[in-house]
């Protein structure tokens, strides 16, 4: 049972290339998050999903964009990476037939120069 | 707009001693409230969830409040030992579905032998 794998762990990226960072959880979890993490500012939600085919908005949207075709896969992607979105990325799933804690992943550090 | 703060000083404890940890909140009403465990490098894992009509919870050496009157919640870890040392992140969900679960910006513990 691997829990929530992110790939890759780490990533440099020049501004305006894009990429995707993947989240894939074996746990059949419904409801799957992306999180950014900067210093002094703690997690902040950026995409979530409640389902197959159902995304919504967190508090800092701009910039990424989600899909969730599988109830396995949850990909995050940079459209144009900008410097402000280096940080580090943390997918989380968690079951949806009860109130519960979330399940991270390591992580993916991203560095945009 | 909903905020939730913690600490934002580390605390430094001796080994044997409670650690306690706040974590206060403004302008909603959670219906719960969790808190995680992160450490250095890694993702946070959950550790304990309290329900608004629940005034305390306890898992071994853990223990959490919740007063939704002063809309604060007390995580305490008694008889403290060095590998308590970490960040603590208190998290409420934001909005009625309860889907999007927003995070303070942590507090760092440091128990020293």
């Amino acid at each position: 049972n691997a829990g929530v794998t992110q790939t890759p762990k780490f990533q440099v990226l020049k501004t305006g290339q894009s990429m995707t960072l993947q989240c894939a959880q074996d746990m059949n979890h419904e409801y799957m998050s992306w999180y950014r993490q900067d210093p002094g500012m703690g997690l902040r939600l950026i995409h979530y999903s409640v389902g197959a085919g159902i995304t919504d908005q967190g508090e800092v949207p701009n910039g990424y964009n989600v899909s969730r075709s599988t109830t396995e896969d949850f990909p995050l992607r940079l459209l144009s990476a900008a410097p402000s979105q280096t940080s580090v990325y943390f997918c989380a799933s968690r079951a949806g037939d009860r109130v519960g804690g979330y399940t991270f992943g390591s992580g993916t550090r991203l560095t945009v120069v | 707009s909903q905020k939730i703060e913690q600490n934002s000083e580390a605390l430094n404890i001796q080994e044997g001693k409670t650690a306690t940890l706040t974590c206060n909140y403004t302008n909603y009403s959670p219906a719960y409230l969790q808190w995680y465990r992160q450490d250095p490098g890694r993702g946070p894992v959950f550790l304990l969830l309290i329900r608004e009509n629940e005034k305390e919870k306890r898992k071994e050496r853990l223990k959490v409040t919740f007063d939704t009157t002063l809309k604060q919640s007390l995580f305490h870890i008694t008889a403290s030992q060095p590998a308590d040392s970490a960040t603590y992140l208190c998290a409420l969900p934001l909005g009625g579905g309860y889907n999007k679960l927003i995070f303070g910006a942590g507090t760092r513990l440091a128990v020293h032998p």
